[in-house]
């Protein structure tokens, strides 16, 4: 079974700065997505970035990037030049084709004025 | 073309009534997912149907909770005699084929048991 890991509960920088949120997970496929999803307090699931795993490349939104470690089942999330309305649950998650997303438990981010 | 919607947007039920909530898809989706948050937990998946067809209700608790997605109309998650750790945000989710599998939420129903 997949899992999804996210190993910092909580996070907290001064606007402008650089932020790492990690997540590992544990897949025996070799085909999968990898996705971050931002929760605001309106509750609604925002995604963020997705990853296909067989893309080699990392992925890049604006301000969001991702690393992408495959044979180390690491994907994590930067968020360069924060803001405050990047203060969110992020939640890092895993599926495979055409299947259940499943996500980790979330780091809760910080965004200080 | 309008996102997911789900209703209603809060619900509150007290304990052995009945909950039932309805999930639109975006148009022309025919793939359904339910997933249910816990406070303070992230999204956990419950339940994925196509029209008609329920695909995998692996994550569905075995009593009181079902799902239908209908030929015609929403989809509809129903607890049986909630109690109070039914408690949670409900999310449904819709894709289509035709996106490469990228799932689109609703904005959620938050279920209160009192």
């Amino acid at each position: 079974a997949q899992t999804v890991t996210q190993s910092q509960p909580e996070m907290s920088v001064q606007e402008a700065e650089t932020v790492t949120l990690s997540c590992t997970y544990d897949t025996s496929e070799n085909n999968y997505y990898l996705f971050w999803y931002k929760q605001p307090p309106s509750r609604q699931m925002i995604l963020v970035i997705r990853q296909e795993a067989y893309k080699q490349q990392n992925a890049t939104e604006n301000r969001f990037s991702v690393n992408f470690q495959k044979a180390a089942k690491s994907f994590s999330l930067k968020i360069s030049d924060s803001q405050l309305g990047d203060t969110a649950m992020y939640f890092c998650a895993f599926m495979k084709h055409d299947d259940k997303i499943i996500f980790g438990k979330g780091t809760r981010l910080h965004i200080l004025p | 073309n309008a996102g997911v919607m789900q209703n209603p947007r809060h619900l509150v039920r007290r304990r052995g009534q009945e909950a039932r909530l309805r999930c639109s898809p975006m148009k022309g989706h025919s793939h359904v997912y339910w997933y249910r948050q816990l406070p303070e937990e992230g999204l956990k998946f419950m339940v994925y149907l196509q029209k008609e067809n329920i695909i995998d209700e692996s994550g569905m608790p075995k009593e009181r909770f079902s799902a239908e997605f209908p030929k015609e109309g929403p989809s509809i998650l129903r607890i049986q005699q909630v109690v109070r750790g039914d408690s949670a945000a409900y999310f449904c989710a819709s894709s289509s084929r035709d996106r490469g599998n990228e799932q689109f939420f609703g904005p959620g129903t938050r279920l209160t048991v009192l």
